[in-house]
């Protein structure tokens, strides 16, 4: 069974600091990684979608890795800001389409 | 990217009845959708992969005559709460795949259900 961790859970840095989230995955076969940002009793926003023969995406200051062989991946946010804060989920995708998520990384940033 | 809208946003009822919860592909064709929950400050658990014109696949532990599911057509899931309990509430989020070769699934805003 695919198990995601994402470290740390929570996170909170003065604004202009880049931020780091990490995310563990167990079993290397997936699709697709995706993170998402969810703002407090909101859905999910899609930030970057990363396929399985990819190795990173970029869209402006948010940059994602992943090395499937180790089962991680990053999400980098550049020159935080605090309407950044949020909690951002990893989620893997398997072949069925079906995601398994990690537990997600709250982020404050402080102005 | 694709949008999918879900109704309603919020709902209170009284334990015992039941509620409906729908979600729509505005943009797109979605073959295939999924329902999943969310606890307060934990991460989403999917509940059910919803194939349009066929039966709903329930995960290991999820109750398929408590949570009906139906996928009537390309653009449209259905989640109906039967006989509500308070450890019903919850906020449920549906997503949907379907004619989109990357593979990414977009997700409606969810709803937030709370049973009385």
């Amino acid at each position: 069974k695919q198990e995601v961790t994402q470290i740390p859970a929570a996170l909170s840095v003065p604004e202009g600091e880049n931020l780091v989230l990490n995310c563990s995955f167990t079993d290397s076969a997936i699709y697709n990684l995706q993170w998402f940002r969810q703002d407090p009793g909101k859905g999910l926003t899609s930030l970057l979608l990363i396929q399985s023969s990819q190795r990173e995406q970029t869209s402006g200051r948010l940059n994602a890795s992943l090395d499937k062989s180790s089962g991680r991946s990053t999400l980098y946010i550049a020159a935080s800001q605090p309407g950044d804060s949020a909690t951002y989920l990893c989620a893997v995708i398997l072949n069925d389409y079906k995601l398994s998520f990690g537990a997600g990384t709250t982020v404050t940033v402080r102005a | 990217g694709a949008v999918v809208s879900q109704h309603p946003s919020r709902v209170i009822c009284k334990s015992g009845t039941s509620v409906k919860i729908e979600c729509r592909s505005l943009d797109f064709q979605a073959t295939t959708m999924f329902w999943y929950r969310q606890f307060p400050k934990q991460s989403l658990m999917l509940m059910a992969t919803s194939n349009e014109g066929s039966k709903a696949t329930y995960e290991q532990g999820v109750e398929k005559d408590k949570f009906l599911i139906n996928h009537a057509s390309l653009t449209l899931s259905t989640l109906t709460v039967t006989s509500a309990h308070p450890e019903d509430s919850s906020f449920y989020i549906c997503s949907a795949s379907g004619g989109m070769n990357t593979g990414e699934l977009f997700f409606g805003e969810g709803s937030r259900l709370t049973v009385l």
